[in-house]
């Protein structure tokens, strides 16, 4: 099972600040790792896909990077709508498809 | 619009069963697998089972397996998930979501329901 571990588990910014989330996998994932975008009461949204690849309709702030084993979501300045929980996911080694542990993006 | 919807949620006893639906509308359903993600209150997300497009193949979580089964009805457009033997574990809003990709078991999954909450209790 490929365990993916993201850090830092809170990261405390300010509107119009550069965001960066970490997503470390247990073993390569290739560039199969996807960021989601979650807020309160809602589902997910995907982000990115494959890496680096963003989903219909999201922001050009939103970035994704990485390949192997360590991956980035950068969000180059934050909106208001930003601030929420983001989960990363990787689909090469499935059964069991896995999502990180969550990092939130809080307003500081 | 494309858009999922899950029903069936509700209040079951430990070692109940229970069936949760998911009703997709605006993509050709048939060409998609789907998946079954689950969160359970403020914790993160949990894959839980996936189907592919034209229902042949399943997959299960280690956690469901023997005790949930996925399931499709491509001509009646709907997507189930059989949950027996529940635990409190079970507990969570369950979301049913597609793949990306038609035709593939790309798992990245682009458009989700908005959930249907489970809670297993006494």
């Amino acid at each position: 099972e490929s365990v993916l571990t993201q850090s830092p588990a809170t990261l405390s910014l300010s509107p119009g600040e550069r965001a960066t989330l970490s997503c470390r996998a247990s073993q390569s994932v290739s560039s199969y790792l996807a960021w989601y975008q979650q807020k309160p009461g809602q589902a997910p949204r995907l982000l990115i896909y494959d890496a680096s690849n963003r989903a219909t309709g999201v922001p050009a702030r939103f970035s994704g990077s990485g390949s192997g084993t360590d991956f980035t979501l950068t969000i180059s300045s934050l909106e208001p709508e930003d601030f929420a929980v983001y989960y990363c996911q990787q689909r090469l080694n499935w059964p069991p498809l896995t999502f990180g542990g969550g990092t939130k993006v809080e307003i500081k | 619009e494309v858009q999922l919807v899950e029903s069936g949620g509700g209040l079951v006893q430990p070692g109940g069963s229970l069936r949760l639906s998911c009703a997709p509308s605006g993509f050709m359903f048939s060409n998609y697998a789907m998946t079954w993600v689950r969160q359970a209150p403020g914790k993160g997300l949990e894959w839980v089972s996936a189907i592919s497009g034209n229902g042949a193949n399943t997959y299960y979580a280690d956690s469901v397996k023997g005790r949930f089964t996925v399931s499709r009805d491509n001509s009646k457009n709907t997507l189930y998930l059989q949950m027996s033997s529940l635990r409190a574990e079970d507990s969570a809003v369950y979301y049913c979501a597609k793949v990306i990709t038609a035709d593939s078991l790309d798992m990245a999954f682009d458009i989700w329901g908005q959930g249907t909450m489970v809670t297993v209790s006494s």
